[in-house]
Order: structure tokens, then C-alpha cells, then sequence
């Protein structure tokens, strides 16, 4: 059976401090991994990543793709409170348009 | 702007009353999704439509029921809720091709009393 499972399920640091969130899974026909974060209300989209090691990049978050090791990661440097949040992975496999969320980080960012 | 739009947002319904969650895309996309999400929780798949294809998961309850009538609209009929339905109902849309991203509507918060 197809899982994800992300990793801790919930952090706390202060403003400043860097993260590593992470997303571990096992699928067969792995097409693409998706990161969201989802504050008080619908899952806002981050960065889609197909292929092994080419990071994806935006502002202060930056993720990679490890399919060698069935991973990825999401880094948030410099937290801010804003960045309080709950970080979705989520996996699609070819020959279905499903995807396969995993529980989520909850992040929190103290002042 | 393109985008995915739910109503009501916020529903409230009370136990056995059948109640309908309307979501609609300006994105043209071939796949629209409902999910459940519980507190906590991740987003639980509860069907999706490739076109008018319609799929449905194994343990999606029979209590709830989806219609697409065209591209742009679907529904989500909760026919007799319980209090245990009572959650987030995400619609969410993607085009349908290899490489994808999923987009997510503001979601409909269901109460029942």
C-alpha cells in the first residue's frame, strides 16, 4: 500500500532558527512529490519536485527530492511567525490522478 | 484570477438533514477532488472526476454522493450527516497531465448539530 510519512509531527523554534522538514514514502510509479503549507484554512501550494537531487527554490524555503532514498526535505531558514503552519507532502503515481497525503508537520514559530 | 471557489464557506446543518458543498473552477481543469480533512488530520480523499469520469474510494461512505455536471462545477451531497462529518470539505482541481500541481479551494467548514 502506497504511504507517506512525515517527519516530526510537529516542531517548535524561535524567529531566526533554521528547519528541516521531512517526507519519507513508499509508492510504486512515482510520479511527483508536492509540498503545501495550510495555515487556518485550504493547502496553498509550495513546490512540486519530480526528479532526484535539483532543489527547488523560493525566498526563504528551498526543498530536494532524494528518490534513492524515497525522501525529500523542505528547509525554512530564518523562521519567521508567519511561517507558522501545517507543511503537507503529497505524492502522485502515474496511472492515477490521486494523491497521497502524508499527516503534515505542524510548525510553530515563536517571537 | 483563475481559481477554485467554494460555498458556502461555512455551513451548519443538523444531524439527518441532507446538505450540499458547491465548488467551482475558472481553471479549466480536467480533474476536480473532494476531500475530507478533521482536525489535525490530513486531507482525506473522498472521490475525484477525471472529466466525467467518476471515482470513488473504497471506504468513501455511501452517505456521501457527487455530481459534475460540467468542466467547471461539482458537488457534494451528504445525505444524512452525522456528527461525525462534521470537517473541513476541501475541493481541490489539477489539469490531469504527467506532471501536476494540485490547487486547493478555501474549503466549506461543516457543523452539525
Amino acid at each position: 500500500e502506497d504511504k507517506v510519512v512525515q517527519s516530526p509531527l510537529s516542531l517548535v523554534v524561535h524567529e531566526g532558527d533554521t528547519v528541516t522538514l521531512n517526507c519519507s514514502y513508499e509508492v510504486t510509479n512515482f510520479r511527483s512529490l508536492l509540498w503545501y503549507k495550510q495555515e487556518k484554512k485550504a493547502p496553498t501550494f509550495l513546490f512540486m519536485l519530480t526528479s532526484s537531487g535539483i532543489e527547488k527554490k523560493s525566498g526563504r524555503l528551498s526543498s530536494i527530492l532524494d528518490k534513492k532514498e524515497l525522501s525529500s526535505i523542505l528547509n525554512i531558514t530564518a523562521t519567521q511567525t508567519g511561517d507558522s503552519a501545517i507543511y503537507l507532502c503529497a505524492l502522485s503515481t502515474s496511472g492515477t490522478y490521486k494523491y497521497i497525503f502524508g499527516t503534515g508537520t505542524r510548525l510553530k514559530v515563536l517571537a | 484570477d483563475a481559481m477554485v471557489i467554494q460555498n458556502p464557506r461555512y455551513q451548519v446543518t443538523q444531524f439527518g438533514k441532507p446538505v450540499t458543498l458547491s465548488c467551482s473552477q475558472t481553471l479549466n481543469h480536467n480533474v476536480m477532488y473532494w476531500y475530507q480533512q478533521k482536525s489535525s488530520q490530513a486531507p482525506k480523499l473522498l472521490f475525484h472526476y477525471y472529466d466525467k469520469d467518476f471515482n470513488n474510494e473504497a471506504d468513501t461512505p455511501d452517505n456521501f454522493q457527487s455530481r459534475r455536471p460540467n468542466t467547471s462545477f461539482c458537488f457534494l451531497d451528504i445525505r444524512s450527516p452525522g456528527l461525525g462529518d462534521a470537517a473541513m470539505y476541501l475541493c481541490a482541481t489539477s489539469q490531469g497531465r504527467m506532471t501536476d500541481t494540485q490547487y486547493f479551494g478555501p474549503g466549506t467548514r461543516l457543523t452539525v448539530l
